[in-house]
C-alpha cells in the first residue's frame, strides 16, 4: 500500500500536554500538506512543506504549533500545551515533486483534548 | 483570504437519480479544481479534477463542469448509489498549489 499514512489514528491528550502527529507521504511524493478539520466543517490549510523546508505556514497558529519534514522520516505536526480547542481531525496530504497537482490524503488523526 | 463556498450544504436524492453538487469559487485566477469525497471517519478521496482551460470533464459516473464566467463549479453524479453518500468538497488552487477547500455538501442517498 503506497498511500499516505498517518499515525496515530486517534490521540487523546490532557490540557497542557504535547501532541505529535506523524505523516508519511505516498512513495515518490516530496511535498506534504497539513489540514485541520472541525466536525461538520471543511478543511483548513495549515502548512505546506517539502523535505527540510517549510514552503507556506500561513495557516498555522503562531504559537504552540510547529511542523517539520526532515530529510529522513515522516513529517511531524507538533502541538505544544494543547487546549480543548485543538480537538479536531488533522489530515495530511502529499503531492508529487514540484508540489503541483492532485493532493492525496491520509486517513487523518483525530485529536481529543480532555 | 479568498475562499470557496457551496450553494447547498445538504442534498438528498433518491437512489438511481442524478445528483448535482454546486460550488462557487472566489479567485478568478484559480486554474485547477478538484472534487473530493469524504466518508465518515475517513480522509478526503480524490474524485475528479479539471483545469481552467476546460469546461467539462467526465469520469466514471461523474462529470465536473466549470463555468469561469460566473466562477462556478459543479459535480454531477449519475445514477446515484447508496455508496455515494458522503460529504463532497470542492477545492480551488493556483498553479496546483495551496488548495482552498469549500465547507462541503452532505449528500444523502434515499432508498
Amino acid at each position: 500500500n503506497a498511500g499516505v499514512m498517518q499515525n496515530p489514528r486517534h490521540l487523546v491528550r490532557r490540557r497542557g500536554q504535547e501532541a505529535r502527529l506523524r505523516c508519511s507521504p505516498m512513495k515518490g511524493h516530496s511535498h506534504v500538506y497539513w489540514y485541520r478539520q472541525l466536525p461538520e466543517e471543511g478543511l483548513k490549510f495549515m502548512v505546506y512543506l517539502q523535505k527540510e523546508n517549510i514552503i507556506d505556514e500561513s495557516g498555522m497558529p503562531k504559537e504552540r504549533f510547529s511542523a517539520e519534514f526532515p530529510k529522513e522520516g515522516p513529517s511531524i505536526l507538533r502541538i505544544q500545551q494543547v487546549v480543548r480547542g485543538d480537538s479536531a481531525a488533522y489530515f495530511c496530504a502529499s503531492s508529487p515533486p514540484g508540489g503541483v497537482g492532485t493532493q492525496y490524503f491520509g486517513p487523518g488523526t483525530r485529536l481529543t483534548v480532555l | 483570504g479568498e475562499s470557496v463556498g457551496l450553494h447547498l450544504p445538504t442534498l438528498s436524492v433518491q437512489e438511481g437519480d442524478n445528483s448535482i453538487i454546486n460550488c462557487a469559487y472566489s479567485n478568478s485566477a484559480s486554474d485547477y479544481f478538484i472534487w473530493y469525497k469524504q466518508e465518515s471517519g475517513k480522509g478526503p478521496q480524490f474524485i475528479i479534477d479539471i483545469r481552467s482551460n476546460m469546461d467539462k470533464r467526465q469520469g466514471q459516473r461523474v462529470t465536473v463542469l466549470l463555468n469561469k464566467t460566473v466562477k462556478h463549479l459543479s459535480l454531477q453524479i449519475a445514477a446515484t448509489q447508496p455508496g455515494d453518500s458522503a460529504v463532497y468538497f470542492c477545492a480551488e488552487s493556483l498553479y496546483g498549489q495551496n488548495f482552498v477547500f469549500g465547507p462541503g455538501t452532505r449528500l444523502s442517498v434515499l432508498p
